[in-house]
């Protein structure tokens, strides 16, 4: 079956304590994307990843890493979480973001996180 | 101005009515615009998906893309409760599958 999954789905934590929320694919899809959406917000991209050893930064990356070492996976890092990073984090993957293919693209079941 | 415009509503509608979802932007170099449909505690699906101007029907939906007034349209017709979900509209530059930009969503309910 074609997925995307996340994990943790849930996560409370405490200010500072370094994370990681891995996001793995399993179509060889070349474009991965981490996104957050926060109530009156919506989805906001946080970094994305062309290709292997490929990230950029999107609309809100500050306090976040990333990193495309495999092609199937595309973890998120908080260094040094704050409470203004609770938020439903979806991590989304597609084949070629420069095609107009009707491919959709495919996004996780959400992490839910909250720094206290 | 912020760059896409959605009404978060919440919408209620009775079952069978016709649902009109609607985003504004203002960017016209957006080429790609899509529609995800979000059920509570998932991640967003690809529901329509429409390259530049012109009508899009699938089913019970069809998307409308008006470029020279910057608005899209989602329409649900003979809506059912399992229509109930949060609608986002979502555009791009370049490439259906490429940096997407998200309206905020809006929150229909179809009441049996």
């Amino acid at each position: 079956e074609a997925q995307v999954t996340q994990n943790p789905r849930y996560l409370i934590t405490v200010t500072g304590k370094k994370l990681t929320v891995t996001c793995s694919q399993n179509m060889n899809h070349e474009y991965m994307s981490w996104y957050r959406q926060d109530p009156g917000l919506g989805l906001r991209q946080i970094y994305y990843s062309m290709n292997v050893e490929v990230t950029d930064k999107g609309d809100v990356p500050e306090g976040y890493k990333v990193s495309r070492k495999e092609k199937r996976n595309f973890p998120l890092i908080l260094e040094s979480p704050s409470p203004n990073q609770t938020s439903l984090y979806f991590c989304a993957s597609s084949r070629d973001p420069t095609s107009d293919s009707t491919d959709t693209q495919y996004f996780g079941p959400g992490t839910r996180l909250t720094v206290l | 101005q912020k760059e896409v415009e959605q009404d978060p509503g919440p919408l209620s509608v009775p079952e069978g009515a016709i649902v009109s979802l609607n985003c504004t932007y203002s960017n016209s170099a957006f080429q790609y615009f899509m529609w995800y449909r979000q059920y509570s505690r998932k991640g967003p699906e690809l529901l329509m998906y429409t390259y530049s101007s012109g009508n899009k029907e699938d089913g019970r939906f069809t998307a409308q893309v008006d470029k020279s007034s910057k608005y899209i349209s989602l329409f649900i017709r003979d809506s059912q409760p399992s229509d109930s979900a949060t609608y986002l509209c979502a555009m791009s530059y370049g490439g259906s599958q490429g940096n997407l930009i998200f309206g905020k969503g809006t929150k229909l309910s179809v009441k049996p």
